[in-house]
């Protein structure tokens, strides 16, 4: 059973609009929720994170909405840019430690100029 | 940004043989890990390394599989013997301290086993 799910797959957007990346999960134990940014050829990168005691967490044009009820967060990233062209990936965890790791599958974002 | 090395960026090996891929972590960090990525499917994770020792590991990291650190040297995974389903790409991660702190991951290590 796969414990990340992200939505859509692929993304393409305009330049300075905003694009919107989905994730769900399905263990309610999961507290904590890192999202990575990844360009080809390059290992995955931090981009931001949360924790469940929040609903959303700022830094720069790149949001997460958390909705802990529905197990769902979401990642805008608002006046898109080119240079954001890359794999976004959801990732989600608990207190257990990293025996209850888990990444999505990625969406891949193409941000047109 | 600090950076983590991979060698080998590519390796192909027959079924049975023994492979060592090699990461380079970032200097003064004191944990590591190793991610394995299928093709079209989740990073997972392996591993996780502090002080000579493994700290935790997954269900996938099978009996064949060993990590370890000489000397402060490179942060090795051995498989021996591989097995046709050890084909992917695997991420080696380091950070300062454990927990939840920021990993820094390789560019990845591309294993086909045939």
């Amino acid at each position: 059973q796969q414990q990340v799910r992200q939505s859509p797959q692929s993304l393409t957007v305009w330049e300075g609009e905003t694009a919107i990346l989905n994730c769900s999960y399905e263990d309610s134990t999961f507290n904590y929720f890192p999202w990575y940014q990844q360009f080809p050829g390059e290992g995955p990168a931090l981009l931001i994170s949360i924790s469940s005691v929040s609903d959303k967490k700022e830094d720069g044009r790149f949001t997460i909405f958390f909705n802990k009820r529905e197990k769902k967060l979401s990642l805008h990233i608002t006046d898109s840019q080119p240079g954001d062209s890359a794999t976004y990936f959801c990732a989600a965890s608990s207190n257990t430690g990293y025996q209850n790791f888990y990444f999505g599958k990625g969406t891949s974002l193409t941000v047109i100029p | 940004g600090p950076k983590v090395l991979q060698i080998p960026s590519h390796q192909i090996i027959d079924m049975g043989q023994m492979v060592t891929l090699n990461c380079d972590p970032v200097s003064n960090h004191l944990y590591f890990y190793w991610y394995k990525q299928i093709l079209g499917q989740q990073m997972e994770f392996l591993v996780n390394f502090y002080n000579g020792k493994v700290m935790e590991k997954s269900k996938l990291f099978k009996d064949q599989f060993s990590v370890e650190r000489p000397d402060g040297s490179y942060f090795t995974l051995k498989i021996q013997p591989t097995a046709l389903e050890d084909s992917a790409v695997y991420f080696c991660a380091s950070s300062s301290w454990g927990g939840w702190d920021t990993q820094y991951f390789g560019p990845g290590t591309r294993l086909l086993v045939l």
